[in-house]
């Protein structure tokens, strides 16, 4: 069975500081990727995706992931955090093909201003 | 705006008592459904995956006959938490894609219902 790891369970960070939140996941099979993000009182949102193509995949509100097969990875990167993005994010994945995802424990984010 | 809604949004049910939550997608007709549940500090885990018109299929180890899955319409997945305990107290949470999915048709996620059972 796949499942997922992030290993960042709370991060805490000033504004303009540069997030990465690291995601691995066990699966030898193609894979779909998912960052999802739940502001406070909110439901998820899907932040990004990746199914295939360049694995350097852009979303919204300036956030990327990098996919690097070899290690397994789908880190989610933005170079200046804002206030505003202070959420918990999950990692999810999917086998190709199948809907069903598979979420990690989620990281929480907090920004000071 | 949402294009899943779930409801309620938390109830509080004795222990004995049946708990119904309804999952609604609101711009587009959903086949398939699925339900997730997220205890405290962990992550969301999928129960079951809801099929419009026929059985739902669930997971490894949740029980069918204690989390009944009804998805009638093509809009309309309940859950309906069968003779609750506090250990069914947890947050619980619908998902939904528009048919013909793909990359293009990412799943949408209800709010969630907080159940406690006392």
């Amino acid at each position: 069975a796949q499942s997922v790891s992030q290993h960042n369970h709370h991060v805490i960070l000033s504004e303009a500081a540069s997030l990465e939140l690291g995601c691995n996941y066990s699966y030898g099979g193609t894979v779909n990727l998912f960052w999802y993000v739940q502001y406070p009182g909110q439901h998820l949102q899907l932040l990004l995706k990746y199914f295939s193509g360049d694995p350097l995949v852009k979303g919204i509100k300036g956030f990327e992931a990098e996919f690097i097969k070899s290690k397994f990875s789908f880190n989610l990167r933005k170079p200046s955090v804002q206030w505003s993005d202070t959420a918990e994010y999950f990692c999810a994945v999917s086998k190709f093909g199948n809907e069903k995802l598979t979420f990690g424990t989620g990281t929480r984010l907090t920004i000071i201003p | 705006g949402a294009v899943v809604s779930q409801h309620p949004s938390w109830v509080i049910c004795k222990s004995g008592t049946s708990v119904k939550i309804e999952c609604r997608s609101l711009d587009f007709q959903a086949t398939t459904m699925f339900w997730y549940r997220q205890f405290p500090k962990q992550s969301l885990m999928l129960m079951a995956t809801s099929n419009e018109g026929s059985k739902a299929t669930y997971e490894q180890g949740v029980e069918k006959d204690k989390f009944l899955i009804n998805h009638a319409s093509l809009t309309l997945s309940t859950l309906t938490v069968t003779s609750a305990h506090p250990e069914d107290s947890s947050f619980y949470i619908c998902s939904a894609a528009p048919p013909h999915g793909g990359e293009n048709s990412p799943l949408h996620f209800g709010n969630g219902t907080r159940l406690t059972v006392t």
